[in-house]
């Protein structure tokens, strides 16, 4: 099974951190995606990367930034975080290139991030 | 520009009833029409996925749903509920051509199962 794996479960930070919340995908998918999740909103997509070093912002992308050096690892960065950040965050991966296959996406379990 | 609209953002039925969950999706080419399940505290699963040819798709736990596209529905069905079928329940479109797995969710519909 393709397993995606989300380092942080529930994290607590201030008002003004610097916050990275780690992906790693062990399946060699190229494409991965950071969603967040809020209740009555759904996930919105704030980045996704098809290959190492691109990324292409989502529908929401305004205060966050993403990184990723390795094709198994997608880091999404808050540089400064705010209170309105404070959310679900998914992690998510599929098969390379177009079509059917790359639209089926496995996720991580969730980073719950609050901001206080 | 896609969208998705799930009627009901919470849903609620006896066991052994029907499971209705509707979805309505906009989308300017054809379509890739998925329906996610999240249980609580985890990630969200793949439940079942249109893609092409045969319209009624049958997913796990006993689900279906048929795309229809006159009236550009996925409605997700289950003829008996089940209580371990309570959970989070999200619909998501995609393009068929170039979106590289980027999915469009619904609201999200919560689906609870009374004894």
């Amino acid at each position: 099974d393709v397993k995606v794996t989300q380092s942080s479960r529930y994290l607590v930070k201030r008002t003004g951190e610097k916050v990275f919340l780690e992906c790693v995908q062990d399946m060699d998918h190229e494409n991965m995606f950071w969603y967040r999740q809020d209740p009555g909103l759904g996930l919105r997509l704030i980045y996704f990367s098809y290959d190492v070093k691109m990324k292409e912002k989502g529908d929401i992308p305004e205060g966050y930034s993403v990184s990723r050096e390795k094709k198994e690892r997608f880091s999404l960065i808050l540089e400064s975080a705010s209170t309105n950040q404070t959310s679900m965050y998914l992690c998510a991966s599929s098969l390379p290139g177009l079509g059917s296959g790359a639209n089926v996406l496995t996720f991580g379990a969730g980073s719950r991030l609050t901001v206080l | 520009a896609q969208s998705v609209t799930q009627l009901g953002s919470h849903v609620s039925v006896s066991e052994g009833a029907l499971v209705l969950l509707r979805c309505n999706y906009s989308s300017s080419v054809p379509p890739y029409l998925f329906w996610y399940v999240q249980y609580p505290n985890q990630g969200l699963q793949l439940l079942l996925k249109y893609t092409t040819g045969a319209t009624l798709v049958k997913g796990i736990n006993g689900f279906e749903a048929e795309f229809k596209k006159s009236e550009t529905s996925f409605h997700l069905t289950k003829p008996s509920a089940h209580m371990s079928d309570a959970a989070e329940y999200f619909c998501a479109v995609s393009d068929s051509g170039t979106s590289y797995g980027k999915l469009t969710f619904g609201q999200g519909t919560i689906l609870t199962v009374h004894p």
